[in-house]
């Protein structure tokens, strides 16, 4: 069965810092990754996608993620935190088979950036 | 603004009721789906339409159906509602039918409250 874990309910930061929000996985077969990120009251927007290839992942905003297949996780990165940063992220991930084209969501991580 | 509009943004009714949510998908994809977001659950798969054909279910309930028009709009059925059935509805489209990497782009939401 396929299965994001996001182990941090929460991650404060302070502006300027680097930030992490971590995500593990379980999958069958190879694993496409994405993460998400929610504001208040809005819908979900895509961050950045691991397909194949490099093991980091430049996406939108300034943010990257590094793929790791022997620790299976795909950790969400970010040099130097903004407090426009703050909201709910999510990890997420697809496998082939029957379940093709739907995603496995992790509970998410409500990042907090303070001044 | 991800492309993919649903109506309406709130809907408040009670349990016994029934309800329509309708999502368009971006312009040209074929693919959508649906998703439920809830406090206890999380972000759960409901179903994926492709070009009018249910295509994948995840945990749909019985009391839910949905389908996908000629035009490729989709809408999603609540029926005989409860108070548990509160949470935000999401659709998502992907120009294909899921391959596995596509990225789903989401539509800001429905969030249905049942007194």
């Amino acid at each position: 069965a396929q299965s994001v874990a996001q182990p941090e309910d929460q991650v404060n930061v302070a502006e300027g810092n680097p930030l992490t929000v971590k995500c593990t996985y379980s999958v069958s077969g190879n694993p496409y990754l994405f993460w998400y990120v929610q504001y208040p009251n809005r819908g979900l927007q895509f961050l950045l996608k691991y397909i194949t290839g490099d093991n980091l992942v430049k996406g939108s905003y300034g943010f990257e993620a590094e793929f790791n297949k022997s620790q299976t996780s795909f950790h969400l990165k970010k040099p130097s935190a903004l407090v426009s940063d703050s909201a709910l992220y999510f990890c997420a991930v697809r496998a082939g088979g029957s379940t093709l084209g739907r995603l496995y969501f992790g509970r998410g991580t409500q990042l907090t950036v303070w001044p | 603004d991800s492309g993919v509009t649903q109506t309406p943004k709130h809907l408040i009714t009670a349990t016994g009721q029934r309800v329509t949510l309708r999502c368009s998908p971006r312009s040209g994809d074929l693919s959508v789906y649906w998703y439920q977001q809830s406090l206890d659950q999380g972000l759960q798969f409901l179903i994926q339409y492709y070009n009018g054909e249910e295509r994948a279910k995840g945990n749909i309930l019985e009391r839910f159906s949905a389908q996908q028009f000629p035009d490729l709009h989709s809408e999603l059925n609540l029926s005989s509602l409860e108070l548990g059935d509160s949470a935000l509805y999401f659709c998502a489209s992907t120009p294909l039918s899921g391959g596995r990497t596509d990225t789903q782009y989401f539509g800001p939401g429905t969030r249905l409250t049942v007194l």
